[in-house]
């Protein structure tokens, strides 16, 4: 199993540019979730999907940030237009249906972000 | 709401001596609680989780934690620390039914040869 794949691993911007950020779930995953880690805040959960459907935007911190899961093997996370706080590293998350919330998450291996 | 508390940011420990990362909740209802570790430019993996069977929880690499409801903790436990320990270690909750995980701000653990 390849795990959790996100892409790219490193990005740099300029304030004001679109910037989106892919991921794809280990397959037969139901769950998947976006997280924001930052040294400030820490881990945040963003928002997260079941089985396509965002289920808990409520982390979101902003109308700049949007996340779509149009199918099952692949999920974005866009900000537009983006500002020097958004940087961060940003991970990925997926896990199975079966275990309910006491399974584990698998993490991909994020991706930083770095607004000028 | 649930919440945890990790004491101690920084962690330094010798090789071979015992390891001790705090974890505290706060949760209104039976919580299930984790530990998870970060290397250097790597996502999250967990270490173990607790979720209302045995107290004492074993997990990966031979780290254990021992949910104490009297105490709200769930410290993370070490015999003999490895040089391949050096990490950040999270700590997070999550209630019955609740997809959400809360993390903890994590604490930095340092082996010294």
């Amino acid at each position: 199993d390849a795990g959790v794949i996100q892409s790219p691993r490193h990005e740099v911007t300029e304030m004001g540019q679109e910037v989106t950020l892919r991921c794809k779930p280990i397959s037969g995953h139901d769950y998947l979730f976006w997280y924001r880690q930052t040294m400030m805040r820490g881990l945040e959960l963003l928002i997260y999907f079941n089985n396509n459907v965002p289920i808990d935007d409520s982390g979101m911190p902003e109308d700049r940030f949007s996340a779509k899961m149009p199918n099952a093997s692949f999920s974005t996370l866009k900000i537009q237009p983006s500002e020097p706080r958004d940087s961060a590293v940003y991970f990925c998350a997926s896990r199975p249906l079966a275990g309910g919330s006491t399974d584990t998450q698998y993490f991909g291996p994020g991706t930083r972000l770095t607004v000028l | 709401a649930q919440s945890v508390t990790q004491l101690g940011s920084h962690v330094s420990v010798s090789e071979g001596a015992l390891v001790l990362l705090r974890c505290n909740y706060s949760s209104s209802v039976p919580p299930y609680l984790f530990w998870y570790v970060q290397y250097p430019n790597q996502g999250l993996q967990l270490l173990l989780k607790y979720t209302s069977a045995a107290t004492l929880v074993k997990g990966i690499n031979g780290f254990e934690a021992e949910f104490k409801k009297s105490e709200t903790s769930f410290h993370l436990t070490k015999p003999s620390a490895h040089m391949s320990d050096a990490a950040e270690y999270f700590c997070a909750v999550s209630d019955f039914g609740n997809e959400k995980l809360t993390f903890g701000t994590g604490t930095r653990l340092t082996i010294i040869p």
